[in-house]
């Protein structure tokens, strides 16, 4: 079946400093990958997504790239902000993207210092 | 994005009693999907909920415990039945369409805590 991996948190980072969050998968056929972030106290919202090998998805600074022979999708950002503290969840879904459930990976709290 | 109201937004229940959890979407869907968020844990899809049929449910999930309705194209509701103290999560509703390219899109969940 399918399954997410991403690094285990915390994550704590001091404003400005360059973020990496890595996530791997594990499904059959080329899924489509996203990166949702929840705030605290809040629902999930989509971050970005990627629906075929070699896509980049980016929005707000962050961006991650397909990578279908490393079966990877890690998250980047150049220049982190306090506001940027929050958890961030890799899911994947069949393709089509939105006609079956998602698949989470375990989320990754990031903890901003200023 | 369709733009989804979950009701109530948080409860605190008594153990042993039922809660009916409402999803509303501002536009027709394809699919709904219910997940539970234990605390501090990942989302685990619960079940997908399709107009004019049962729901499919996913291992480890009946629909003795979790039943679900999908009356229309923009409305669903879970129940989660009989509670214990296990039950205490985030519950979220996403829709999505059958077909689409375009990821799911969440409500802000419910947050049910059982005493």
């Amino acid at each position: 079946g399918n399954s997410v991996t991403q690094m285990e948190g915390p994550v704590t980072l001091s404003e400005e400093a360059f973020l990496t969050i890595n996530c791997t998968y594990t499904a059959t056929g080329y899924p489509s990958l996203f990166w949702y972030v929840q705030y605290p106290g809040e629902g999930l919202q989509l971050l970005l997504k990627a629906t075929k090998a070699d896509d980049k998805g980016s929005n707000k600074g962050f961006e991650a790239t397909y990578r279908k022979e490393t079966t990877s999708f890690h998250l980047e950002k150049g220049s982190v902000q306090v506001s940027d503290s929050a958890v961030y969840f890799c899911a994947l879904s069949d393709p089509g993207g939105g006609a079956d459930g998602l698949t989470f990976g375990k989320g990754t709290h990031l903890i901003i210092q200023p | 994005s369709a733009v989804i109201s979950q009701k109530p937004s948080r409860d605190i229940c008594q153990r042993g009693t039922s809660l009916t959890i409402q999803c509303q979407v501002d536009s027709q869907v394809t699919m709904m999907f219910w997940y539970r968020q234990q605390p501090g844990q990942s989302l685990t899809l619960i079940a997908t909920a399709n107009q004019g049929s049962e729901a499919t449910y996913e291992s480890g999930f009946v629909i003795d415990k979790f039943p679900i309705s999908r009356p229309n194209l923009t409305f669903s509701t879970l129940t989660v039945s009989n509670m214990s103290p296990e039950d205490s999560s985030i519950y979220l509703c996403s829709v999505g369409d059958r077909g689409s390219n375009q990821p799911q899109h969440f409500g802000d969940g419910t947050r049910l805590s059982i005493l």
